[in-house]
This record gives C-alpha cells, structure tokens and sequence, in this order.
C-alpha cells in the first residue's frame, strides 16, 4: 500500500506564475489536509477536503489560494500569482473516517516551493 | 481554539543518554495527542498518539508519552537515545471536525545527538 504521494517534490516559479501541488492520499483514505511550512516554523494547518467537499478551510488564505479533491483525482492546492511569501514546505496528509475523529494522519514527503 | 507548546527549541543530548522533550496543549475537551519526527528534506512519521485509556502510550524506536490531564502535557521520552534520532519533533493536539480530525501543531524541537 503506497503512502500519501506528493508531486512534485520541488517546485521553482517566478513571481506572478501559478503553483499547482498534487496529492494522492493513502488507497482508502477519504480525507485530505493540506498544511504550510514556513522556514524554521511548525506545520500550520491550510485546509482539509473529503471527495467533492471543502470541510474546512479555516487556515487558508481569503486570495490566491484555493484547494479541490474531485471525485476522481489527486488532490490540487493552487496558488495564483505568487509571492516571495509563498515559498515553503507544503504537506499533505490523509486519513480514514474513524470514530469521532480519532484516526491518525498519514504525511506526504511534501512540496518544496521556491518563488523566485 | 487548540494550542500546543514547545518550550524547548533545541536539545542537544549525548547518544546513550534519556531524553525528554516537553508538550503543552491546550484545548476544551479529551484531546488527541500525537508526536511526529521529522528529518531534514523530509515529511512527517507518526511515532505515537493518544486517544483514550492508559495515559502511557509505546510508540515506535522505543519512545514512549505519558499523557497528563493535570498538567495538559504530553511529553515524549525515551530511556537512550541514539545518533539516528536527531531529527526534529513536532507535538501536535486533534480538533474533531467534521469525522476527520485538523492537527495544531507546536513549533518543534530540534533534537541533536552527540556522540
């Protein structure tokens, strides 16, 4: 059973360009959460999607940002128009529905993002 | 809204020495605790979580957490440490939303191990 995979692993663009991040989460797992590493900072919680569904998204940026999970298909965190302020480490994680929640989440290797 | 607390940004332990990191959460009811590792470039590994029952949980390369209500802690140890656990260690609390379950997570420690 592959993990959560995450393509790419690096990402270079210019300022202005769009950022496209994929993510297929683990074979069963319904949820999907995106986070955002800043240098030397922890994980900070973007968003979270079941299949068709944005349930939270809480974290995210109100512009440039958006973040789908269609019924088929990876998972897809775009960022329009990037800034310097965009460059970090983006994870995804997946899980299974459990009771009340309690389920652990599985992380992706991530998506380095280098706005130049 | 959930918080958690690293107080410790770095640790720097001997290899063969224990370890202890700390963790304080906060959050309005029965948390979900966990402790990730991370190394350089890349994701996050599960090393252990807390749902319900004992308050010592085993998780896996012999690190153990004891959860404590009293205190809202969560602090990870291990009995001797090895030079392949430097790495850095993220303590994270579970929100439930929505059947799923949204991760706040502490700034880290970096751990580093000397020989």
């Amino acid at each position: 059973n592959a993990g959560v995979m995450q393509n790419p692993r690096h990402l270079v663009r210019r300022r202005g360009q769009e950022a496209r991040l994929r993510c297929s989460p683990m074979k069963g797992h319904s949820h999907v959460y995106w986070y955002r590493q800043l240098p030397e900072e922890g994980l900070k919680f973007m968003v979270y999607l079941q299949k068709e569904n944005i349930i939270d998204e809480s974290g995210m940026p109100k512009e440039r940002f958006s973040a789908e999970f269609p019924k088929e298909g990876p998972s897809i965190l775009r960022i329009q128009q990037v800034v310097r302020g965009d460059s970090a480490a983006y994870f995804c994680a997946s899980s299974l529905q459990g009771p009340r929640g309690g389920t652990e989440a599985f992380f992706g290797q991530g998506t380095r993002l280098t706005v130049v | 809204a959930q918080s958690v607390t690293q107080p410790d940004i770095h640790i720097t332990v001997s290899e063969g020495a224990s370890l202890e990191l700390r963790c304080n959460y906060s959050y309005g009811a029965t948390p979900y605790l966990f402790w990730y590792v991370q190394s350089p470039g890349q994701g996050l590994q599960l090393l252990l979580k807390y749902f319900s029952g004992d308050t010592l949980v085993q998780g896996i390369k012999g690190f153990e957490a004891e959860f404590k209500r009293s205190q809202s802690s969560f602090n990870l140890r291990k009995p001797s440490v090895h030079w392949s656990d430097a790495a850095e260690y993220f303590c994270a609390v579970g929100a439930v939303t929505g059947g799923g379950n949204k991760l706040t997570f502490g700034t880290g420690t970096q751990l580093k191990v000397e020989l």
